[in-house]
Formats: structure tokens, sequence, C-alpha cells
């Protein structure tokens, strides 16, 4: 059975504080995904990585940057906490060959509330 | 630009009756089309999907879709819907040109 593990359901953090969301698949696939939910807008892509160490931005990047030391891991980082990056955080995983035809299957997510 | 459009933000329907959820794209060739389900606490799955052949595709648990290219639609259908689908639904396009947008999702409640 796949499996795409975001480490933590829910994160409280205070503003200014660096935050670290992790993610593990272990379908060996080649391209992971950071998407950001939001009522009313839906996911929106913060960034993707296609293979190890490489990286791609997405349509809403600003404030997060993103590691990919490891294929099975890729981590969200968040330099330095808003409150308006209070949100629902979602990882994805698919494998090789562009991200419109292979499904993505995704984590639980996790929900960070930043104070 | 692209775009995914669910005109319905929240149905109501009552456990057995028929179910038929929303979608319209925006693209100028055809898409890659999906729809994917959440479950309250749970992350999407992917429900079924449409790349090219028979414009009615069926997916798991029991859905299906049609895509109307005329239309620019890909609305998803159930005969009789369970208490178990109430989630929230998302459709997703996929573009020629390596893009991926998903719609602002459809939230389903059942009532018995």
């Amino acid at each position: 059975d796949v499996k795409v593990t975001q480490s933590s359901r829910y994160l409280v953090k205070r503003t200014g504080e660096k935050v670290f969301l992790e993610c593990v698949q272990d379908m060996d696939h080649e391209n992971m995904f950071w998407y950001r939910q939001d009522p009313g807008l839906g996911l929106r892509l913060i960034y993707f990585s296609y293979d190890v160490k490489m990286k791609e931005k997405g349509d809403i990047p600003e404030g997060y940057s993103v590691s990919r030391e490891k294929k099975e891991r890729f981590s969200l980082i968040l330099e330095s906490a808003s409150t308006n990056q209070t949100s629902m955080y979602l990882c994805a995983s698919s494998s090789a060959g562009g991200r419109v035809k292979n499904i993505q299957y995704f984590g639980a997510g996790t929900r960070l509330s930043v104070l | 630009a692209q775009s995914v459009t669910q005109p319905d933000i929240h149905i109501t329907v009552s456990e057995g009756a028929s179910l038929e959820l929303r979608c319209n794209y925006s693209y100028g060739a055809t898409p890659y089309l999906f729809w994917y389900v959440q479950s309250p606490g749970q992350g999407l799955q992917l429900l079924l999907k449409y790349f090219s052949g028979d414009t009615l595709v069926q997916g798991i648990k029991g859905f299906e879709a049609e895509f109307k290219r005329s239309q620019s639609s890909f609305n998803l259908r159930k005969p009789s819907v369970h208490w178990s689908d109430a989630a929230e639904y998302f459709c997703a396009v996929g573009t020629t040109g390596n893009q991926f947008y998903f719609g602002t999702g459809t939230s389903l409640t059942v009532i018995p």
C-alpha cells in the first residue's frame, strides 16, 4: 500500500520561529510536492521537486523554502513564520515523467497555526 | 489563463439520492482531468481520471465522471450516495504544458 507520511498532524508555532514540515514517501517516487490548502482557495502549489537536490517554485513560494537531500524525504521550511502562514499543508508524491499525467498520492496533512 | 471552476461550494443530499458535482475548466486543448476526494482529517485520494478515449470514466467507490468537450466540463456523478461519501471533492486539470491546477473544492454533506 502506498504511503506518504507527514511527521506532524498539528503544529502550533510562534511568529518568527523557524518551522520544518517533514514528508516521507515509501513508493520510490521521483516527484514530491508541497501544497497549501485554504478554505475557498483550494490547493495551491508551493514547491515541487523532481529529483534529489532539485526543486522548482510553484505558485506561492514566497516565505517558504524546501530541502530534498534524500529521494524519500521532502522538507518544507518556513524561515520566519508569520500568522498568514497559518494553514493546512499537504505533501504529495508521484512517479517520474512530469506532474501532469501521473497520479499524486497525498499525505494526511499538517495543520499549522502560527500565533 | 487556465483555470478550474467548481461552482458549488457546498452541497447537501439525502442518503440514497443521486449526486452530481460540477467542474468546468478553461484550457484550449484537451486537458488531463482528475477528481480527488478528501475525507475529514485525511489527505486527498484519487477517485478517477480522464486522459483520452471513452468520455465516461468509472472510478472507485461507485463514482463516474463524463468529459464533455463542448461544455468544457467534467462532472462527477454517483447514482446513490452513502453517508460515508460525505467529504470534500476536488476537480483537477493537467495541461500538456506540464501545469496542474486544482479547483476550490465542493463540500458534500449527506443527511440520513
